[in-house]
């Protein structure tokens, strides 16, 4: 099946810092990106959809100039967490989505990001 | 509406089955899906079931889709301590998108 990856798979930062998030599908094109959020024992929000080459389209309550998000490539996306606070502390987590539409599952996720912001 | 509600927590003796439980409110719904997601680690989909399908089985994973009532349901028959992990279901609507729309996720304790 069709993989996507994080990296890193984990980071820790200091209040104030800008930290980045890589997802890329390896073996397939993704036209479209997903950025979720995920707070321990709850469900994933979704934060973002980028489609490569165009601006992404955040969802409502997601700060854009906070969480920057960049999909210049048909296989890379990024996320940017700037001037993190603790706050910003959660479980990351890519999606990617093939560019076979009507497929039964187009949407692949990654393993996830744990940021930690002391 | 887009909500998506699932009970949060099961426990089950190994051998048993699991039935886990969801139900949401969009109609024009297209496909379903269930998503295992164990500690630490991003989503892996289970399987998933067609609006016009009432059921779908897959090897020890059973879907049963009532869409009057807007109720899905996974039986895991069998059930293994390897099957502890929290399972969420999602509802696709292209009306919104294509968003994924999932429930909160119930957490499935197996017991030796």
């Amino acid at each position: 099946g069709a993989v996507v990856s994080q990296h890193p798979s984990w980071v820790i930062c200091k209040s104030g810092t800008s930290v980045k998030i890589e997802c890329r599908s390896l073996d397939f094109q993704a036209t479209t990106m997903f950025w979720y959020r995920q707070f321990p024992k709850q469900s994933l929000m979704l934060m973002a959809t980028s489609n490569e080459g165009s601006k992404a389209t955040y969802e409502q309550g997601v700060e854009k100039d906070k969480f920057l998000i960049n999909h210049a490539s048909l296989t890379l996306s990024t996320l940017t967490v700037t001037s993190a606070h603790p706050e910003d502390s959660s479980f990351y987590i890519c999606s990617a989505r093939t560019t076979l539409l009507g497929s039964y599952n187009e949407q692949f996720f990654g393993p996830g990001t744990r940021l930690t912001v002391l | 509406g887009e909500d998506v509600e699932q009970s949060l927590f099961l426990s089950v003796r190994e051998g048993d089955s699991s039935v886990i439980n969801c139900t949401y409110t969009d109609s024009s719904s297209t496909y379903l899906y269930w998503y295992k997601q164990e500690p630490g680690a991003g989503l892996q989909l289970l399987t998933y079931i067609f609006s016009n399908m009432d059921m779908k089985q897959d090897q020890r994973l059973t879907v049963l889709l009532n869409k009057k009532d807007k109720h899905l349901s996974l039986r895991i028959a069998d059930t293994q301590t390897g099957d502890s992990a929290i399972y969420f279901c999602a509802e696709r609507n292209y009306n919104q998108g294509g968003k994924l729309i999932f429930g909160q996720g119930t957490e499935l304790s197996v017991k030796p």
